[in-house]
């Protein structure tokens, strides 16, 4: 059981957007730690997507935008391309558990 | 630009230890806190532990606290993760990530490219 709750995939078809999103709780999320967001295409390492809420790093396209609310946050993704195929993970820092959390991953697949 | 590279990775039976080393390069080694993170077959990402900037605080997660150990060399700009008693359930491929800086809180910007430990009889 994640500290942090993901579905288990999502699906899109180019050119659509899909939501995925992230829930926590008030010892995380709730208390106002930031949540970030990576993708991991199968076989290779995460990366960073999303960092501090909404922000994207340099050479992330504008397609991919974040939010948060409360205990819940979201990653956005417009224009879906076949290359957006991937795992989709979210992050942030617990304070009942004292560490770092991830979600349990998304799947997107592309139709 | 900033490398992470891990080794240290291969078989092991339960019970018995691994070292993990990973080589940083192209940023103030000493200005970051370090994480590893963890990934079994087929599975999503398991944060393991992380050292803060100076060496002062180590955290880790429930499943391997008492267990394995992180630490660091910041005159070599390498970071470790020593893994004693090893059961099969830390099957996995180990990631060394960046976190962000004079902080232990995430993101991680950087992540290595993965050491596979596989334990079994």
């Amino acid at each position: 059981q994640s500290a942090l709750t993901q579905p288990p995939s999502v699906s899109g078809a180019p050119g659509q957007g899909v939501t995925i999103s992230c829930t926590g709780s008030s010892s995380n999320l709730g208390i106002g730690h930031d949540v970030h967001w990576y993708q991991q295409i199968p076989g290779t390492a995460p990366k960073l997507l999303i960092h501090g809420n909404t922000n994207r790093p340099a050479g992330v396209p504008d397609r991919f935008s974040g939010s948060k609310s409360g205990t819940s946050a979201s990653l956005t993704i417009t224009g879906l391309r076949t290359e957006d195929e991937a795992d989709y993970y979210c992050q942030s820092y617990d304070i009942s558990l004292r560490g770092v959390v991830f979600g349990g991953g998304t799947l997107l697949t592309v139709l | 630009q900033v490398r992470l590279v891990e080794s240290g990775g291969g078989v092991a039976r339960p019970g018995r230890s691994l070292k993990l080393s990973c080589g940083a390069s192209g940023f103030i080694f000493s200005n970051y806190a370090l994480h590893w993170v963890r990934q079994a077959p087929g599975k999503g990402l398991e944060w393991v532990a992380l050292i803060s900037y100076d060496g002062r605080e180590a955290l880790y997660a429930d499943s391997v606290r008492g267990r394995f150990t992180i630490s660091r060399d910041d005159s070599k700009s390498t970071l470790f993760l020593q893994m004693n008693n090893l059961i099969p359930g830390d099957t996995a491929v180990y990631y060394c990530a960046r976190g962000a800086y004079g902080t232990v809180l995430p993101p991680f910007d950087s992540w290595g490219q993965g050491t596979l430990v596989s334990v079994s009889s």
